[in-house]
């Protein structure tokens, strides 16, 4: 069974901290993908990595896949309200489903 | 791009009926699509994999006659709770795979059933 560890579960900060939202597996995937949830709503796609060691921006926020493909990185810089939600990562392993990650909820204070 | 559409958005019923629920691909065929179900607060628990034209493959511990699942069409895919009960109250949500590769997949904006 593949499992995916989310760290920290929860994350309570104020608007304009950084931090890096973490997510963690013993096995290796041939793709990660982060995703953003708002209540009531489905997860909308952030971003896909797919190479070892890779970096991708998106505006304020970074993602990083590990060298070994089993772990990734999230990071906010100067956050924003809007940030707020529950941040998945998922990974795509061949021809089976994605395996989900717990979650990490983020609250941004203003 | 890469829309899909949930109807209802939201239902309310009484226990021991049955509800269907619609998922749609709005702008793009999708030969597979996902059924996942989500408790508040925690992450998704994928239910079943929907193949066009074939029979779903249910997750262990998923009641296949309990949550029936037709993929008639490259767009559309039903997930039908039969005999509803409170405990099956949750938020559904579907998502479908564009092309061959698990790297793309696009979700619904989700179903909140609550049975009564």
């Amino acid at each position: 069974t593949q499992l995916l560890e989310q760290s920290p579960q929860f994350l309570s900060i104020q608007e304009g901290e950084n931090l890096t939202v973490y997510c963690n597996s013993s096995s290796v995937f041939s793709s990660l993908q982060w995703y953003r949830q708002e209540p009531g709503e489905g997860p909308v796609l952030l971003v896909t990595v797919v190479t070892g060691g890779e970096v991708k921006k998106l505006k304020r926020l970074t993602f990083q896949f590990g060298d070994a493909r089993k772990d990734s990185s999230l990071h906010i810089t100067a956050a924003q309200t809007g940030d707020t939600g529950l941040y998945l990562c998922a990974g795509a392993t061949g021809r089976r489903a994605l395996t989900f990650g717990s979650g990490t909820r983020l609250q941004v204070q203003p | 791009g890469a829309v899909v559409s949930q109807h209802p958005s939201r239902v309310i019923c009484k226990s021991g009926t049955s509800v269907k629920i619609e998922c749609r691909s709005l702008d793009f065929q999708a030969t597979t699509m996902f059924w996942y179900r989500q408790f508040p607060k925690q992450s998704l628990m994928l239910m079943a994999t929907s193949n066009e034209g074939s029979k779903a493959t249910y997750e262990q511990g998923v009641e296949k006659d309990k949550f029936l699942i037709n993929h008639a069409s490259l767009t559309l895919s039903t997930l039908t709770v039969t005999s509803a009960h409170p405990e099956d109250s949750s938020f559904y949500i579907c998502s479908a795979q564009r092309g061959s590769s698990y790297n793309e997949q696009f979700f619904g904006p989700g179903t909140r059933l609550t049975v009564l």
